[in-house]
């Protein structure tokens, strides 16, 4: 089945020590979407890769960055992860028009010791 | 720019009972409306969505949605909730043109189904 796949599900970092999420895809979408969703929030948009084309949200840290290396894979970098980076990581992907579907993966929830 | 209100955080039905999860927009162009649905540590998934054509959508699971022009509203609706759907439900808005399809997602609601 065609999907979203992202690994791992669960990642425990330190403080400060830099954290790398992935995101695969096997839709060949053109765009890639990733979420941070806070316990009992909305997810909130960070960025998206339209093609290879980087779109950064206005009020996205700094501290986040991503890479989009070919079609199916997209990652997370936190660079420094605080304290309140903690969060469900959403991955999702779409064909991009407004009225398209969004597919998401089953997220990665991040802990911060 | 676009915003979701979710009116209650919570709402809690008997099973076999009518639910209702109540949404309303704003968005200064047409604007596009999903519902997706939560389960626990788990990612979103797409209930419905109104596209611009009929104004009364049908999903999957019984769950369907009105779009009221006239309210600003997309209320979700199931004739008779099952224990299953106990879950947090989203309703989000995309405007068209460069957008990429950019999702704003209300502050969700829980749903609790009581045997």
């Amino acid at each position: 089945d065609a999907m979203v796949i992202q690994n791992p599900r669960y990642q425990v970092t330190q403080f400060g020590k830099p954290v790398t999420l992935s995101c695969s895809q096997t839709l060949n979408h053109n765009v890639m979407y990733w979420y941070q969703q806070k316990s009992s929030q909305a997810p909130k948009l960070l960025f998206h890769y339209y093609d290879k084309d980087f779109n950064n949200e206005a009020d996205t840290p700094d501290n986040f960055q991503s890479r989009r290396p070919n079609t199916s894979f997209c990652f997370l970098d936190i660079r420094s992860p605080g304290l309140g980076d903690a969060a469900m990581y959403l991955c999702a992907t779409s064909r991009g028009q407004g009225w398209e579907t969004q597919y998401f993966g089953p997220g990665t929830r991040l802990l911060v010791l | 720019a676009q915003s979701v209100t979710q009116l209650g955080s919570h709402v809690s039905v008997s099973e076999g009972a009518l639910v209702l999860l109540r949404c309303n927009y704003s968005s200064s162009v047409p604007p596009y409306l999903f519902w997706y649905v939560q389960y626990p540590n788990q990612g979103l998934q797409l209930l419905l969505k109104y596209t611009s054509a009929a104004t009364l959508v049908k999903g999957i699971n019984g769950f369907e949605a009105e779009f009221k022009k006239s309210e600003t509203s997309f209320h979700l609706t199931k004739p008779s909730a099952h224990m299953s759907d106990a879950a947090e439900y989203f309703c989000a808005v995309s405007a068209g043109g460069t957008s990429y399809g950019k999702l704003t997602f209300g502050q969700g609601t829980i749903l609790t189904v009581h045997p």
